[in-house]
Parts: structure tokens; C-alpha cells; sequence
């Protein structure tokens, strides 16, 4: 069975750093661009970051770029985000997601939460 | 670049039909067949319910269909059941404003 398990959320002040890990059970990572994509509380879904299958290229929302950073390591089945500089709007539930057919998500994780306060 | 247009709440009785509409730009919605619709129940994941505006994964009903016109998408759920009951968000690729993926603000289907 196919399974997305994210880890690393927690609380963190501003200005604070947090890495976010994903493991991939169940598929090969290597065949698959992944997502980051966040939920603040009681809002809507955003999508924050994506890499392509090879970890050649990135993107990145205007509100992360410069501050978050996409990786992953195929070998080890794992996807992460670098947060850093992190800010009270960036309090969020981030999922890990798979990506089919480039933009579209077919494997949410269930979340890791992150929270960012004094 | 802001979310794509969806209503903040729509409902029907069971049996019944109910379309979600979700309204984008030439930039987005109406420039590209990268169309999804995510289901999400209560603090649970998102699930991929429609991808490339009006095709299902596999083991989702064939009671939730997608379609497209011009800059807007739409999700129809027919044969309401209440395990249907929900929060609903579209997405598209929007490339032209260098963001992989732009989401729509999301719907609260509600079955009465």
C-alpha cells in the first residue's frame, strides 16, 4: 500500500528553523515530482513548493521563496523542507503529496503540524 | 496571485445533484486541462477526487464528475449520499504566473 508519513513539525519561534521529512512506502520515489502543500488553521489549501523527479528543479509560492527550501533523496525514499526565517503566517498543517501527471496530487501524507509563536 | 473563485458553501438533499463551480483566468483554469478536485473531511487529508478537469482515480464513484468551460471548472456530485458532506477544492496549474499550482478557496458541501 502506498503511504506518505511526514515528521518534524512542532513549535518554533520566529525567526526559527524547522526540516521536514516525508518517507514514501509502498513506490518508488524516484518516478514522482512531490509537492509541500499547507493548511493554516481553519483555511483553505495552499501549495507551497514542488520538486521534479531527479531534484533538478524547484518552485516555489512568492510567501516561501528565499526562506524554504525542497530536497529529496531518492535513495533514502524521503522528501524534506528547509524551513527558515520562519514567520506566524507560516503556521500551518504541511502535507508531503505525490504528484501524477505533474500537477496533481494522488497521495497526501496526513500532515505534520507546525506552529510559529513567541 | 490569488486563490481561485469557489463558493463558500453549497448543500443538497440526498439523491440530489450539486454542482461547485470554481473560476479562474485565461492564466490558469482557461489555459490548461490541469484541472483537480479534493475532498476533505474533517481532520483528515485532502483525497484526489478529479484530475485533468474531468477524469477520476480509480475507486472514486462515478457519481463525481468534472468539466470545464472557458475559465471556469466544475465538479458535479450526483446521487448525494452523506458521507458526500465535505469541504471541496478545486486546483490548476498556473504556469504563466510561475506557480506549479494555484487552489481555490474551497466549498462546504453540506447533504441536509
Amino acid at each position: 500500500e502506498v503511504h506518505l508519513v511526514e515528521s518534524g513539525g512542532g513549535l518554533v519561534q520566529p525567526g526559527g528553523s524547522l526540516r521536514l521529512s516525508c518517507v514514501a512506502s509502498g513506490f518508488t520515489l524516484t518516478n514522482y515530482w512531490m509537492h509541500w502543500v499547507r493548511q493554516a488553521p481553519g483555511k483553505g489549501l495552499v501549495w507551497v513548493s514542488r520538486v521534479n523527479s531527479v531534484g533538478s528543479s524547484t518552485n516555489y509560492a512568492d510567501s516561501v521563496k528565499g526562506r524554504f527550501t525542497i530536497s529529496r533523496d531518492n535513495a533514502k525514499n524521503t522528501l524534506y523542507l528547509q524551513m527558515n526565517s520562519l514567520r506566524a503566517e507560516d503556521t500551518a498543517v504541511y502535507y508531503c503529496t505525490r504528484g501524477i501527471y505533474t500537477y496533481h496530487m494522488d497521495v497526501w501524507g496526513q500532515g505534520t503540524s507546525v506552529t510559529v509563536s513567541s | 496571485q490569488s486563490a481561485l473563485t469557489q463558493p463558500p458553501s453549497a448543500s443538497g438533499s440526498p439523491g440530489q445533484s450539486v454542482t461547485i463551480s470554481c473560476t479562474g483566468t485565461s492564466s490558469d483554469v482557461g489555459g490548461y486541462n490541469y484541472v483537480s478536485w479534493y475532498q476533505q473531511h474533517p481532520g483528515k487529508a485532502p483525497k484526489l477526487m478529479i484530475y485533468e478537469v474531468n477524469k477520476r482515480p480509480s475507486g472514486v464513484p462515478d457519481r463525481f464528475s468534472g468539466s470545464k468551460s472557458g475559465n471556469t471548472a466544475s465538479l458535479t456530485v450526483s446521487g448525494l449520499q452523506a458521507e458526500d458532506e465535505a469541504d471541496y477544492y478545486c486546483s490548476s496549474y498556473a504556469g504563466s504566473n510561475n506557480l506549479d499550482v494555484l487552489f481555490g478557496g474551497g466549498t462546504k458541501l453540506t447533504v441536509l
